[in-house]
């Protein structure tokens, strides 16, 4: 089994770019997709990334995903920071053994 | 438009069994690469996968949890059902199911909350 440590909470000012991680403890970042999902209070989660960097179809392109071998991680990047994306993001991934892996969750202040 | 909806008891008490039902509609659960999942979440902590049915039926569980789940498909009623056995105070969280494909969830159902106390 493998995991994905995301930091607990970020935070940062409107306007600015903040960056969220996902590790992966043991398998290649690089061997399954990642997704990124964004909870609102309240909320059920929704998707705002697939597949490393793709966007749904509705999120607005300050949502962007990337993934880095080197440090065998996950990121998601919000620029143009609005109190609206104020919420948890959760990362997921898969393998053959593990068919659905959630992150712990990051808690986002926009302040 | 994909829709999914969860119902079962708001309430549940110790030792029994609890059976949701995830009803869905616009797709199809006999397409190639998708899926259903369940998903829990206890008020104020994070995400836990539950489970997953497969397209062709597979079934798979979380490992913690496996002895005391069971997941199940009708395609004919669009709905998939999961119960979990011997609950517990500890099993009380919103539960979700989720749309799968290729292991990529959207969307999610709004979720049911289930709280287990005597």
């Amino acid at each position: 089994n493998f995991m994905l440590t995301q930091p607990h909470s970020v935070s940062e000012s409107p306007g600015k770019t903040v960056t969220i991680s996902c590790t992966r403890s043991s398998g290649s970042i690089a061997s399954n997709y990642v997704q990124w999902y964004q909870q609102r209070p309240g909320s059920a989660p929704t998707s705002v990334i697939s597949e490393n960097n793709e966007r749904p179809s509705g999120v607005p392109d300050r949502f962007s995903g990337s993934i880095d071998s080197s440090s065998n991680s996950a990121s998601l990047t919000i620029s143009g920071l609005k109190t609206e994306d104020e919420a948890d993001y959760y990362c997921q991934s898969y393998d053959s053994s593990n068919p659905v892996v959630f992150g712990g969750g990051t808690k986002l202040t926009v302040l | 438009q994909v829709t999914l909806r969860e119902s079962g008891p708001a309430l549940v008490k110790p030792t029994q069994t609890l059976t949701l039902t995830c009803t869905f509609s616009g797709f199809s659960l006999t397409t190639s690469g998708m899926c259903v999942s369940w998903i829990r979440q206890p008020p104020g902590k994070a995400l836990e996968w539950l489970a997953l049915i497969d397209w062709d039926d597979e079934k798979y569980y979380s490992a913690s949890l496996q002895t005391r789940l069971t997941i199940s498909k009708d395609t004919s009623k669009n709905q998939v059902v999961l119960t979990m056995t011997n609950m517990d105070p500890v099993d009380t969280a919103t539960y979700y199911c989720a749309r799968g494909f290729l292991r990529k969830f959207d969307p999610w159902g709004q979720g049911t909350l289930v709280t287990v106390s005597s």
